[in-house]
């Protein structure tokens, strides 16, 4: 079974621009969360979509928000860039649904590096 | 406020030892406990999960759930250079609509 995909892998914007960042769950995968990583600090929860709806977000601004299409792709977008926003962008894709260990069980993807200059 | 508390660290041990992380949470409700490996500049990896009080072992690394202390701890037997990465704790419940309350990470090092 093919992983969790990220598109792009590295992406370099000024402040001001805006981005759009994109995630594709493992095959069958229901919910798809997405998380901020900078330097030494830890996953910060940015959102996460369940059927194409938004079932828990995180203490992010409103210039960070997401979508989940019906094949449950996932995109993240970011407006009006600051140097603040550099990071690294990680989805994670589960079955969701019922807690108990197997079907919560989040896999990552490899990241999306965003450098905002 | 749902937290989960990890040790920071860093914690050295040799190479050889057993290293033991521990992982503290406030969510009486949690149902799902998980373990995962980062190593710097690279996405997490799950190590494994636990949901029942006790011990699950797989391979070199056990977890071990103690929920009337609220504590989960992952141990690794004959540690090897290989191990050193940051260990993040993850906790989730149906109060918290299934969303992962993650810890800051514990950063291990293995001495040769």
């Amino acid at each position: 079974k093919a992983g969790v995909t990220q598109t792009p892998r590295y992406l370099i914007k000024t402040r001001g621009q805006q981005v759009t960042l994109s995630c594709s769950p493992i095959s069958g995968h229901r919910s798809v969360s997405w998380y901020q990583q900078t330097p030494g600090q830890g996953l910060q929860f940015l959102f996460e979509y369940f059927s194409e709806t938004q079932r828990n977000k995180g203490n992010f601004p409103g210039r960070f928000s997401g979508r989940q299409f019906s094949n449950s792709r996932s995109e993240m977008n970011v407006s009006t860039l600051e140097l603040g926003d550099s990071a690294l962008y990680l989805c994670a894709s589960s079955s969701g649904g019922v807690a108990g260990g197997t079907t919560d069980t989040q896999y990552f993807g490899p990241g999306t590096r965003l450098t905002v200059l | 406020q749902k937290e989960v508390e990890q040790n920071s660290g860093p914690l050295s041990v040799p190479e050889g030892a057993i290293a033991s992380l521990n992982c503290t949470y406030s969510d009486r409700g949690s149902q799902s406990f998980f373990w995962y490996r980062q190593y710097s500049g690279k996405s997490p990896e799950l190590i494994m999960f636990i949901y029942s009080n006790g011990d699950k072992e797989d391979g070199r690394f056990t977890a071990q759930l103690n929920k009337a202390s609220q504590y989960v701890s992952l141990l690794i037997r004959d540690s090897q250079p290989s191990d050193s990465a940051t260990y993040l704790c993850a906790v989730t419940s149906m109060d918290s609509n299934y969303q992962l309350i993650w810890g800051a990470g514990t950063k291990l090092i293995i001495k040769p």
